[in-house]
């Protein structure tokens, strides 16, 4: 299994700002993934970040918007950028367990932002 | 890509009836198919999952059919209980694949009322 940490855990936010969300593993892992889920709905992956490389985006975000740090092997940052009322939802930071991260995706508690 | 279907959106039984959740996918190289459950406020959490090597899978009170040829998944809660209320998500990957993401689908909303 893994433990994630997520901070912060919520945030009202005024339009125009940017807010970076912090993710934090107890294990090392090769991949950890950003997904955002807007209020009742599905889990919408917006990128894949590797430690020592650019993230991948999936189709409809761009790094500008949601920049991604993956400083090392256990932790992660992703930065919504230039927020509108849009950009509220709940974001949430996961991981695969398992050999050659294969197994059980894993979910931190999500940081549900609020956009003004 | 992988695009992941999933019924009902929204589904009212009485506790001790059975649920039954269905998914469908697009892409026929997906193997890996698990489900997920979110109580209100709450992270997802794995309840089950199946590999495209196996028809059918059970723990306890769920379980899961897969049938590769039709391209569809089920989900199946039997004796419901007022605790199984939850959103529910299938989802879809390729788990062979060196980047091996997954696709959920919208999710249904179960409400187990006593």
């Amino acid at each position: 299994s893994a433990v994630i940490s997520q901070k912060p855990s919520r945030d009202i936010c005024q339009r125009g700002t940017s807010l970076t969300i912090q993710c934090q593993v107890d294990s090392q892992v090769t991949m950890m993934f950003w997904y955002r889920q807007q209020p009742g709905q599905s889990l919408t992956l917006i990128a894949t970040a590797n430690q020592g490389s650019e993230a991948t985006y999936e189709s409809g975000f761009v790094i500008d918007k949601f920049p991604i740090s993956r400083p090392n092997l256990t932790f992660s940052t992703l930065t919504v950028s230039n927020m509108s009322p849009e950009d509220s939802s709940i974001y949430l930071c996961s991981v695969r367990g398992g050999f050659g991260d294969t197994g059980e995706l894993f979910f931190g508690e999500g940081s549900r932002l609020t956009v003004l | 890509g992988e695009n992941v279907e999933q019924h009902p959106s929204t589904l009212s039984v009485q506790e001790g009836d059975s649920a039954v959740i269905k998914c469908t996918y697009s892409d026929s190289a997906s193997n890996y198919f698990p489900w997920y459950k979110q109580e209100l406020g709450k992270r997802p959490q794995l309840i089950i999952d199946i590999r495209s090597n196996v028809g059918e899978k059970k723990d306890q009170r769920i379980a899961v059919t897969l049938n590769k040829t039709a391209k569809h998944f089920s989900l199946h809660i039997t004796e419901t209980q007022p605790e199984d209320s939850a959103v529910y998500f299938c989802a879809a990957s390729n788990a062979n694949s060196g980047y091996s993401t997954l696709t959920f689908g919208k999710g249904t909303m179960l409400l187990v009322s006593p």
